[in-house]
């Protein structure tokens, strides 16, 4: 069994700050989502990634294999980005996840 | 694209009613639909994984005569929670996939309250 350990569990910064959030996990796996879960619920898929960094806007998404530790930064915060960030490694060749418990960001104007 | 929409959003009933939610890939073919439940303030916990035109696999402690599973075609699953009970109430969310190692995509979840 996978054990996904996320830091921090509860961030808040001011709008601008650059934020990490980081992301342990035990066992080797095929690739590590990002997830977004919004206050009412809804779950948003920011990244997968297998290797090296993906950027989409002022997301990035780093992973390092060897280490088994992945990465999420975020540039210029902003209120809107208050949510709970997931981390989900899948294991090779598997569709199943394995959640992080999250960490909750807000992000204060 | 990847859009997958889960219905009804929010169901409100009485103790032993029956409840079918419904997950549907709007815009790709889901080989594969995961159900989920989400409690408070808790990590999301995989119920089911539902492939088409086969028997969904059950995680160890979920009922399958309880929490029955229909994937009947690439681009709909649906979950039916039988005879209700308060202890069902929890956020229940759906997702799909393309295939292995590919991203899944939410819906935005349906908040089940039994009274």
């Amino acid at each position: 069994k996978n054990e996904v350990e996320q830091s921090p569990q509860n961030l808040t910064a001011q709008e601008g700050e650059f934020i990490t959030i980081n992301c342990s996990y035990s066992v080797g796996i095929s690739a590590l989502h990002w997830l977004q879960q919004h206050p009412g619920g809804g779950i948003v898929s920011l990244f997968m990634l297998s290797s090296g960094k993906k950027k989409h806007g002022r997301l990035i998404a780093t992973i390092n294999i060897q280490e088994k530790h992945s990465s999420l930064h975020i540039t210029a915060s902003h209120p809107r980005d208050s949510a709970v960030y997931i981390c989900a490694p899948s294991g090779a060749g598997s569709y199943q996840l394995t959640f992080g418990k999250g960490t909750k960001l807000s992000v204060i104007p | 694209g990847a859009v997958v929409s889960q219905h009804p959003s929010r169901v409100i009933c009485k103790s032993g009613t029956s409840v079918k939610i419904e997950c549907r890939s709007l815009d790709f073919q889901a080989t594969t639909m995961f159900w989920y439940r989400q409690f408070p303030k808790q990590s999301l916990m995989l119920m089911a994984t539902s492939n088409e035109g086969s028997k969904a696999t059950y995680e160890q402690g979920v009922e399958k005569d309880k929490f029955l599973i229909n994937h009947a075609s690439l681009t709909l699953s649906t979950l039916t929670v039988t005879s209700a009970h308060p202890e069902d109430s929890s956020f229940y969310i759906c997702s799909a996939s393309r295939g292995p190692n590919q991203p899944q995509h939410f819906g935005d979840g349906t908040r089940l309250s039994i009274l």
